[in-house]
């Protein structure tokens, strides 16, 4: 089937690192990514990784998969107000190309 | 600006009338896809096209909605007979075909539909 979720909220101080987790359960999926949506714009890419790929950094973004369990992890260092905003993962399947999105986390950055 | 854009922005309309929305997808892009996206929930697969050629639907496109893509550049997507259940944010995106499945979309703004 095609499931994913993530929580709902999450809150942090400005600073702190934020961990946004997230649970699929299509095992053929190839590429995961995470999106970002701010109020009034549109979804923005921030990182994906590959399925046979554990870890994959990018600045203040590490991505950690765990493809036995099929969980998504994203997590910000030094959060800042500015990534206040809501954190989609998406799962995409070879063959097929759409997206199977998540709930979304929003996420907010206390100063 | 090169990015995908939608029109209109906001569309609201009265139950039982008729809306069409346009998508234009970034220029060199052949795949175009149509999301919706309710309040507190993810966006969620509507329909694909791959140049003019409707790929495929989802079991959420009811027979009161119909996308086209004749020339395989901009696309829209009418609702006949709206619902209120209808009101959402509807999103389109497009990607480049690539050998590999890798697939980034890119977004639109989206058209915030609201059906009285």
């Amino acid at each position: 089937g095609e499931d994913v979720e993530q929580s709902l909220f999450l809150s942090v101080r400005e600073g702190d690192s934020s961990v946004i987790n997230c649970t699929y359960t299509d095992s053929s999926s190839t590429y995961l990514y995470w999106y970002k949506q701010e109020p009034g714009a549109g979804l923005q890419l921030l990182t994906y990784i590959f399925s046979n790929m554990d870890m994959k950094q990018d600045q203040r973004l590490t991505v950690l998969l765990n493809k036995k369990d099929k969980h998504l992890s994203l997590r910000i260092a030094d959060t800042q107000t500015g990534d206040s905003a809501i954190y989609f993962c998406a799962e995409g399947t070879s063959g097929t190309y759409k997206y199977i999105f998540g709930t979304g986390t929003r996420l907010k950055v206390l100063a | 600006d090169t990015g995908v854009s939608q029109d209109p922005r906001h569309k609201i309309t009265k139950r039982g009338q008729n809306v069409t929305f346009r998508c234009d997808p970034i220029s060199e892009h052949n795949r175009l896809y149509w999301y919706r996206q309710t309040l507190g929930q993810g966006p969620e697969f509507l329909t694909y096209f791959q140049n003019e050629a409707q790929l495929e639907k989802s079991r959420l496109l009811s027979d009161r909605f119909s996308a086209e893509r004749p020339k395989g550049s901009f696309s829209t997507l009418e609702i006949q007979r709206t619902e209120q259940g209808d009101s959402a944010m509807y999103l389109c995106a497009s990607s480049l075909r690539r050998a590999a499945s890798y697939n980034e979309q890119f977004f639109g703004p989206g058209t915030r539909l609201t059906v009285l």
